[in-house]
């Protein structure tokens, strides 16, 4: 079982704050990295996919890097609103010859305040 | 194109009693991932299948069985439930840069 971490586990804001959050995965065997968000009662709906090393990916206020050779991606929030309280899930896909394994870590839970 | 559908969205089950899961994809797909979701837990992987006729233990398989014979289904069955097996259940279906999730199965055992 491969070892996939979030922190913080969970994060309070204010309306306006910026705010950044961090995936941890293993260095080996990398092939890509997701992000979703995920709002209670709601399928998972996907961010970003990360695959080169130094990527950097954006979505309106909400962006990406990904560092492989050190194993971690964070997700970076500009201006968070109330509308972005959710949880935020990465996902790390590795590859092992033509076999491809995807493991979630357990999500950072943000609530933004009004 | 209907992306990832699952079967039932509720489902209440008593002790003992069995069920099947059902997840159909329509991408033409080659792996499928069955997760569950409790609270504090995140997703946890119960058995995933990268292509079809083939299918692997996660990191919960304990309890569950998992049939993929064709390519565009992947079904889920509890034998036996138990009370903690109460969860939300979701089935993805996922090819590297296109990831999707089914709404999702509500099910509670008594």
């Amino acid at each position: 079982i491969l070892n996939v971490e979030q922190s913080p586990q969970s994060l309070h804001v204010q309306e306006g704050d910026s705010t950044n959050f961090t995936c941890s995965f293993p260095s080996s065997n990398f092939y890509a990295l997701h992000w979703y968000r995920w709002e209670t009662a709601k399928s998972p709906e996907a961010l970003f996919v990360m695959t080169l090393n130094g990527d950097e990916k954006k979505k309106g206020r909400i962006s990406a890097t990904l560092n492989t050779k050190e194993g971690y991606s964070y997700l970076y929030i500009k201006g968070s609103q109330p509308e972005d309280s959710a949880t935020y899930l990465c996902a790390f896909i590795s590859s092992g010859g033509s076999n491809y394994k995807l493991t979630f870590g357990k999500g950072t839970l943000l609530t933004v305040n009004p | 194109n209907a992306g990832v559908t699952q079967t039932p969205k509720f489902q209440v089950l008593k002790t003992g009693q069995s069920m099947t899961l059902q997840c159909a994809q329509d991408m033409n797909h080659n792996s499928m991932y069955w997760y569950r979701q409790d609270p504090g837990m995140g997703l946890r992987l119960i058995y995933y299948s990268a292509s079809e006729g083939t299918t692997d233990k996660g990191e919960v398989p304990n309890g569950y069985n998992v049939s993929r014979l064709n390519k565009r289904e992947f079904s889920l069955r509890l034998e036996s439930a138990a009370p903690s097996q109460t969860s939300v259940y979701f089935c993805a279906s996922i090819l590297l840069d296109e990831q999707y999730f089914g709404p999702g199965t509500r099910l509670t055992v008594t």
